[in-house]
């Protein structure tokens, strides 16, 4: 079975530009969150999305942070305009219920630089 | 929100049983203790997951006071790829606003 996927493994991108980044969970998997953790930073929670709906994104740290996730499958996480902040590693990760009472299985990460 | 305490990082010889004690003295009654480990440019693995007593699984073991305030990871024979940061984390099932990764342990296995 293929684990959680992410795309792209790495990206660099100048200041005021925009960044997509994508995540296919395991299938099967209603469970969708992203976390990120910025430079010297904890891993911090972002949204969560149960099928196409989003059930929590009280970790979003901004209006120019957007994820979507149509069609209940795969997600995007668009950033825009990117800011030097936004640079760290972007993490996903899906489960099948609901974190607590199963694991939740992570992607590999998406490392964004802002120049 | 159940904040944990864990040491920054711990060093230990090849073969030897390592335990990692993390703090969670306000964790809640719902709440949770699991346990991710993250080898670099990787995102993180679950090894274990418990209540209270003791869990044990083919990778490692979690021990839980009847308090709960703690818990203990317990590696067994640690080998050179044991070699990661491991994470304590606790949470309930209301979702993942509640999931705080904090610094973790770095746990570097030496030869």
């Amino acid at each position: 079975e293929a684990g959680v996927t992410q795309f792209p493994s790495h990206s660099v991108i100048e200041k005021g530009q925009t960044v997509t980044l994508r995540c296919d969970p395991i299938s099967g998997h209603d469970n969708l969150y992203w976390y990120r953790r910025v430079m010297g930073k904890e891993i911090k929670f972002l949204l969560h999305f149960v099928k196409e709906s989003k059930q929590d994104e009280s970790g979003m740290p901004n209006n120019r942070f957007l994820a979507e996730r149509t069609g209940g499958t795969y997600s995007t996480l668009k950033v825009q305009p990117a800011e030097l902040e936004d640079s760290g590693v972007y993490f996903c990760a899906s489960s099948q219920e609901e974190w607590g009472r199963e694991t939740q299985y992570f992607g590999p990460g998406t490392r964004l630089l802002v120049l | 929100l159940a904040k944990t305490t864990q040491p920054i990082s711990m060093d230990s010889y090849e073969g030897q049983e390592v335990n990692i004690t993390c703090s969670h003295n306000n964790i809640a009654t719902n709440d949770y203790i699991t346990w991710y480990q993250q080898f670099p440019s990787q995102g993180p693995r679950f090894i274990i997951q418990g209540y209270k007593t003791k869990v044990t699984n083919e990778v490692a073991s979690l021990f839980i006071p009847a308090d709960r305030k703690s818990s203990t990871l317990s590696l067994p024979r640690v080998s050179l790829s044991d070699t990661a940061v491991y994470y304590c984390l606790v949470g309930d099932r209301g979702g993942a606003n509640n999931l705080f990764f904090g610094t973790g342990t770095r746990l570097t296995v030496i030869p």
